[in-house]
């Protein structure tokens, strides 16, 4: 069976800060991959979207980039965090259709 | 730009009843629908999802899709206190990768 990691859990970090969050995902090959945000009392942000190695889409411009340097990794990162980035940061993973399966989450507090 | 919608509620439901919620979907085109349940400070979890095609009962829920009005319905039956959540509904959007999310109805079981 399929399962996806997130790490950390939470996340505590002074504004201006940098940012690496991660996403494996195992039991499945060439799945598309997906960070989402969710702030407090909100819906999802679909943030990124990968249907392959190196293939990175953005839907929201920011501050924050994602890359995928392998089949089942996804990785969340900024160089400088803001005040607005905190939030309930989701990976999600599907496998060609648009039935997704997400992570346990990762909350991150900017302070 | 395509939306989905959903009442914020909270919606509450006594114990055993049957509990209803609704999403509208701005796309007439939409062919594929889901139900995501998420309890709070926890990640989105796949109910179920029907397509375009009829109607699905797995259990306790069923989802029902009225496409001339465009929306879907999530009906729980015999509802419990651990049904008392957030349900997220979600459309499909242009690609298959990519998914139009409502921002979630909050439902609250009283015993």
């Amino acid at each position: 069976s399929q399962t996806i990691h997130q790490w950390p859990a939470t996340l505590v970090q002074p504004v201006g800060s940098p940012l690496s969050l991660e996403c494996t995902v195992e039991g499945t090959s060439n799945p598309n991959l997906y960070w989402y945000r969710q702030a407090a009392g909100r819906g999802l942000q679909l943030l990124f979207y990968s249907v392959g190695i190196g293939q990175i889409s953005s839907e929201v411009p920011q501050n924050l980039s994602a890359s995928r340097p392998q089949d089942r990794q996804f990785i969340l990162s900024s160089k400088k965090l803001l005040l607005s980035d905190s939030g309930f940061y989701l990976c999600a993973w599907s496998a060609g259709q648009s039935t997704q399966y997400f992570g346990p989450g990762t909350r991150l507090t900017v302070l | 730009q395509k939306e989905v919608e959903q009442n914020s509620g909270p919606l509450s439901v006594p114990e055993g009843a049957i509990a209803s919620l609704n999403c509208t979907y701005s796309d007439r085109g939409s062919q594929s629908f889901f139900w995501y349940r998420q309890y709070s400070g926890k990640s989105p979890e796949l109910i179920m999802f029907i397509y375009s095609n009829g109607d699905k009962e797995d259990g306790r829920f069923t989802a029902q899709l009225n496409k001339a009005s465009q929306y879907v319905s999530l009906l729980i039956r015999d509802s419990q206190p651990s049904d008392s959540a957030t349900y997220l509904c979600a459309v499909n959007g242009d690609s298959n990768y990519q998914l139009i999310w409502g921002a979630g109805t909050k439902l609250i079981i009283k015993p």
